[in-house]
């Protein structure tokens, strides 16, 4: 069954620490989309990529990264600039970037700065 | 970047009874989209609208696309307690096609 799956499920950091959130998708989809959501609020775009080896920032991006090297691979690092990095991490993918193609959703990485 | 308004916060309701939920924003969009999260999932589509005028079902779902398209509602008929979770809008602006908008969701909870 084509998906995509984000690990860890769940994750610890010190703080001060870099760390990298893995999303793997095999729909063939182009674009890839990291958001993060906070309780009470709507998702907030980190990153996006549209096509292998680009991407671009989100309203949020100050404090991560990003590499889309592969189709099928869109790795978030959640870098020790980040001053508030404890939430839950979405990924998701759409076939194409551009109006009338929804997104398909990972289940989420809940990351906890100790 | 703008986000949606999604109303209300949150319903509780008892389990049998219809719910309504809608979006809206100042800005036209293009596509309108509803999500359900489970808790510690990632959102699922429910529904995807295209055009204005637009209604569409899906069970006891049904969604429409607002004629002015700045807005989108949801309706839940016949609750059941699998029903429970948060509703998200989305939202795709004529400004940005490659934009989606998201409100900042209805949580439900349905009483058996």
């Amino acid at each position: 069954d084509g998906g995509i799956t984000q690990s860890p499920k769940y994750l610890f950091r010190k703080e001060g620490q870099n760390v990298t959130l893995s999303c793997e998708q095999n729909l063939n989809h182009d674009a890839m989309y990291w958001y993060r959501q906070d309780p009470g609020q709507g998702l907030r775009l980190i990153y996006y990529s549209q096509i292998v080896n680009d991407f671009q920032k989100g309203d949020i991006a100050e404090g991560y990264s990003v590499s889309r090297e592969k189709k099928e691979s869109f790795p978030l690092t959640v870098t020790s600039a980040q001053k508030n990095p404890t939430a839950f991490y979405l990924c998701a993918s759409s076939l194409r970037p551009g109006p009338g193609y929804g997104y398909t959703f990972g289940s989420g990485t809940r990351l906890t700065v100790v | 970047g703008q986000q949606l308004n999604q109303s209300p916060q949150s319903m509780f309701i008892q389990e049998g009874e219809d719910v309504s939920m809608n979006c809206t924003s100042s800005s036209i969009f293009n596509t309108w989209l509803w999500y359900k999260q489970d808790p510690g999932e990632g959102p699922v589509l429910l529904i995807a609208l295209y055009k204005a005028g637009e209604l569409t079902s899906n069970g006891r779902l049904t969604a429409q696309f607002g004629i002015t398209r700045k807005d989108s509602f949801l309706n839940i008929s016949a609750s059941i307690p699998s029903d429970v979770g948060i509703y998200f809008c989305a939202g795709q602006p004529v400004w940005d096609n490659n934009d989606m908008r998201f409100g900042a969701g209805t949580r439900l909870t349905v009483k058996p």
